[in-house]
């Protein structure tokens, strides 16, 4: 377990819907990462909050969006689902030194949302 | 990030030592490397990292060549719970994690 927690499970959207995932980080960490996972492949970067700013944005186009609130947990909305928007969607926390601003070593992550389109 | 080079697959009997080679010859010198796994359908998970030196925790130890090319993580005794798939990154700690498609390793009773 660790302490990362993700909502919903799963969720089946049809094409062109809008959906939101949501993501509690890890106590003490003040970074979110989204990832999306398809089915054969490794997780593929989308974005990163810190601080409720978006702070790296992967190969993902703008429909794909995000929050971060101020207790650190964070959210990914995507609008238009597309059937390739089908996939895992994983969050991981971390903790960015305020004074290094280097990220600590290991990522979190949650179990993920499965999201299917249809 | 430094870009590796892992087998799509591997075999170990259960109880025996698990040997899994990566190869990073592209790696920068702040680059660490990093050793996630994938247990079917949960999120990654962290096992270890290491920077030039040899790393051992409760869970592996981390082997790395000396000229930082390549690296083994070893898994002293496998159980059939260490089944996943495992994933070598290059990182250096500011930039998002770039996986691959890892090597599944699958324990055999």
């Amino acid at each position: 377990e660790t302490g990362v927690t993700q909502s919903p499970t799963h969720l089946i959207k049809t094409r062109g819907q809008q959906v939101t995932l949501r993501c509690s980080s890890q106590s003490g960490h003040n970074t979110v990462s989204w990832y999306q996972q398809a089915l054969g492949q490794g997780p593929q970067f989308i974005f990163q909050y810190y601080r409720e700013e978006e702070n790296g944005r992967g190969n993902f186009p703008p429909r794909f969006s995000g929050l971060q609130f101020p207790n650190y947990s964070s959210e990914l909305n995507v609008n238009a689902l597309e059937l390739d928007d089908s996939a895992l969607y994983l969050c991981a926390s971390s903790l960015i030194g305020r004074t290094s601003g280097r990220t600590t070593y290991e990522q979190y992550f949650g179990p993920g949302t499965r999201l299917t389109v249809t | 990030d430094a870009k590796t080079t892992q087998p799509p697959s591997m075999d170990c009997a259960e109880g025996r030592a698990a040997n899994l080679p990566c190869n990073h010859s592209t790696i920068s010198g702040n680059e660490y490397v990093y050793w996630y796994r994938q247990i079917h359908s949960q999120g990654p998970q962290y096992i270890i990292h290491g920077l030039k030196n040899n790393e051992t925790n409760e869970m592996a130890s981390l082997i790395i060549t000396e000229d930082r090319k390549s690296s083994t993580l070893i898994l002293p005794h496998a159980t059939l719970r260490d089944t996943a798939v495992y994933y070598c990154i290059g990182n250096s700690g500011n930039t998002p994690l770039v996986f691959g498609k890892g090597t599944r390793l699958s324990v055999i009773a």
